[in-house]
């Protein structure tokens, strides 16, 4: 099993300009999570899906957009960025219930 | 909703045992407690979940007190290896209702 991806690892945008942070599970976990990491701030959820189609939001979720149409994917959108949203960017996925969250490597945002 | 409190940094030197305690005063009856180790550029990773009394693993111990207002993670004699950043976590719920309430992090340095 590869676990969980992602891709980009590195990034760099210029404000304004959008993009799709990409996120993969090959555990057939039901929960997914995104995750922005800054310094002094720990973790922070962004967005959340508890199974395909539904998502929810969660602390910090302006800016950014999720769709879950498979099991495996979970994609976050960035709409508009802004250097506010430079930032470690980790996605989760684990079983229902109180499941060990599995983590991505994570991709680094840095946005000009 | 809870909220976990723990220490932003501890030292310690090869060969001792590392006690961090994490304090989740609004616990509920149902809410598990679970610890992550994160290293630089990379995800966290579970180390041990428990819900009371003393939980056990091959890396590690959770001592959770009768009242299940803190935890301490207990690192028997660690090694430079163990240099990391722990993540005390919450989790309140299960399924849709699941909350994951993460404390900041503590910064543990590992001398020689």
């Amino acid at each position: 099993n590869a676990g969980v991806t992602q891709t980009p690892k590195f990034q760099v945008l210029k404000t304004g300009q959008s993009m799709t942070l990409q996120c993969a599970q090959d555990m057939n976990h039901e929960y997914m999570s995104w995750y922005r990491q800054d310094p002094g701030m720990g973790l922070r959820l962004i967005h959340y899906s508890v199974g395909a189609g539904i998502t929810d939001q969660g602390e910090v979720p302006n800016g950014y957009n999720v769709s879950r149409s498979t099991t495996e994917d979970f994609p976050l959108r960035l709409l508009s960025a802004a250097p506010s949203q430079t930032s470690v960017y980790f996605c989760a996925s684990s079983y229902a219930g109180a499941g060990t969250q599995y983590f991505g490597p994570g991709t680094r945002l840095l946005v000009l | 909703l809870a909220k976990t409190t723990q220490p932003i940094s501890m030292d310690s030197y090869e060969g001792q045992e590392v006690n961090i305690t994490c304090s989740h005063n609004n616990i509920a009856t149902n809410d598990y407690i679970t610890w992550y180790q994160q290293f630089p550029s990379q995800g966290p990773r579970f180390i041990i979940q428990g819900y009371k009394t003393k939980v056990t693993n091959e890396v590690a111990s959770l001592f959770i007190p009768a009242d299940r207002k803190s935890s301490t993670l207990s690192l028997p004699r660690v090694s430079l290896s163990d240099t990391a950043v722990y993540y005390c976590l919450v989790v309140q719920g299960a399924g849709n209702n699941r909350k994951l309430i993460w404390g900041l992090g503590t910064s543990l340095a590992v001398n020689p």
